[in-house]
Parts: C-alpha cells; structure tokens; sequence
C-alpha cells in the first residue's frame, strides 16, 4: 500500500456542487500539505497543518477549506466549485524537520465543468 | 520572501546527451535544496537533496551541488536516457515558517531515443 493515499483520483463535477478530496498518510508525520498543480506553474500550496490542532493557510487558500480529522488524515473541500479549479491536486506529508522530504500522494485529477 | 526559479521548458535531448536543468533560490535562512521528479500518472518523488552549502546530492546519475554564493542548485546528469523523460522540479525547505517546501514552477524533460 502507499504511504500517501489520495481518494478519489479523478474527479468530474459540476460547477458549484461542494466536492471533498481525501487523504491519509501511513507515514507517522506530524504534517500534512495540499498543494495544486497547473501547468507552467509548477505546484502551489493550498493549506498546511503542523499537527491536528494547527492548520495554515497557503498562497492560494481561497475558495477552499481543510480538515485534519487525524494525524493520519487531512481532507479539502471545495465548498462552491469552479471551472478555474480544474487542476491535479496533491497531499504531501513531512515530518517537520528541514533536511527530509516531503512524500507525495498520487494526485486526483479534478475537472470542474 | 522565498522562492525557486528555475529554467523554462520543455527541455528536449537525444539520448546519451548532457542534461542541465538550472535553479536558483531566493531565502533568509539556510535552506535545504531538492530535486524532486515526477514521472508520467505519477506523484513527485524525491530524486536528491542537499542540506549545507557545498554539499553534493546525487542519485540515479543525477546530481546537484549546494552553491551558496550563487545561490544556485544546477541538475545535471551527463549522459541521459529515454526513461528519464518526465517533469523535474527544484524546491527547498523555508527554514522560516516551520519548514515547509516551496517548489519551483517545474521543468519537462523529454529524451528522444
């Protein structure tokens, strides 16, 4: 199984319906990271929480939310989706020190029509 | 504040050519660089990093060295091959804000048989 597991990986949806990406994590860190993808822009970071009680937002946090459920999970949620949100998204997990990676979900697919 | 730059793509060589992706940064701190690659369907994935000025990472052929008078962390690989084809991205650990990872905005690589 991976370590970072994203659901679902692909998405269709309508504009404006609310739609919630999932993630959790087997890895035992304490941080967890949504970034979106688009190209040319490489990725930018949506929301990140430091453990369950901490959640930060990113560059781009408009138009969307999070929920750390656990140490294990942390959720996003597009409350009013929009065709501009079409884009891969990614969650990530560290284990908050700065010379380790990050490790990678394999990404949902979201097409906002 | 901080940020990644690196070269546009896409990047398109024969095989056995000599690759150079560059990266330069921007920061306050001390950070620590990555590559990270992210392979077609797939999520990134750490492909090496480098904690201190001077410092050489290197895997898979690839490496980069830490430069900080030049703030600069140049990908090269010296003879490239088809399966290296994929999306490379440069990133470093913001060692203020508690460490989280600012990517570059990405550059496609394509090796032509």
């Amino acid at each position: 199984d991976a370590d970072v597991t994203q659901t679902p990986r692909n998405r269709i949806t309508k504009t404006g319906k609310r739609i919630m990406l999932e993630c959790s994590q087997t890895k035992g860190h304490d941080r967890m990271y949504w970034y979106r993808q688009d190209p040319g822009l490489g990725l930018q970071l949506i929301y990140y929480s430091f453990d369950v009680k901490d959640i930060n937002k990113g560059e781009i946090s408009d138009g969307y939310s999070v929920s750390r459920q656990a140490q294990a999970k942390f959720s996003l949620s597009l409350e009013s989706a929009i065709p501009n949100q079409t884009a891969l998204y990614f969650c990530a997990t560290s284990d908050g020190e700065m010379n380790t990676e990050a490790f990678f979900g394999q990404g949902t697919r979201l097409t906002v029509v | 504040g901080n940020s990644v730059t690196q070269m546009e793509g896409p990047v398109t060589l024969s095989e056995e050519a000599f690759l150079t992706i560059n990266c330069t940064y921007t920061a306050t701190g001390y950070p620590s660089l990555f590559w990270y690659v992210q392979y077609p369907g797939e999520g990134l994935q750490l492909l090496l990093k480098a904690t201190k000025a001077d410092d050489k990472g290197s895997n898979k052929g690839f490496e980069a060295t830490y430069r900080k008078e030049t703030t600069s962390f140049h990908l090269e690989k010296g003879s490239v091959q088809v399966s290296d084809s994929a999306v490379y991205f440069c990133a470093l650990s913001d060692p203020t804000g508690g460490f989280k990872t600012i990517f570059g905005a990405g550059t496609r690589l394509f090796v032509k048989a």
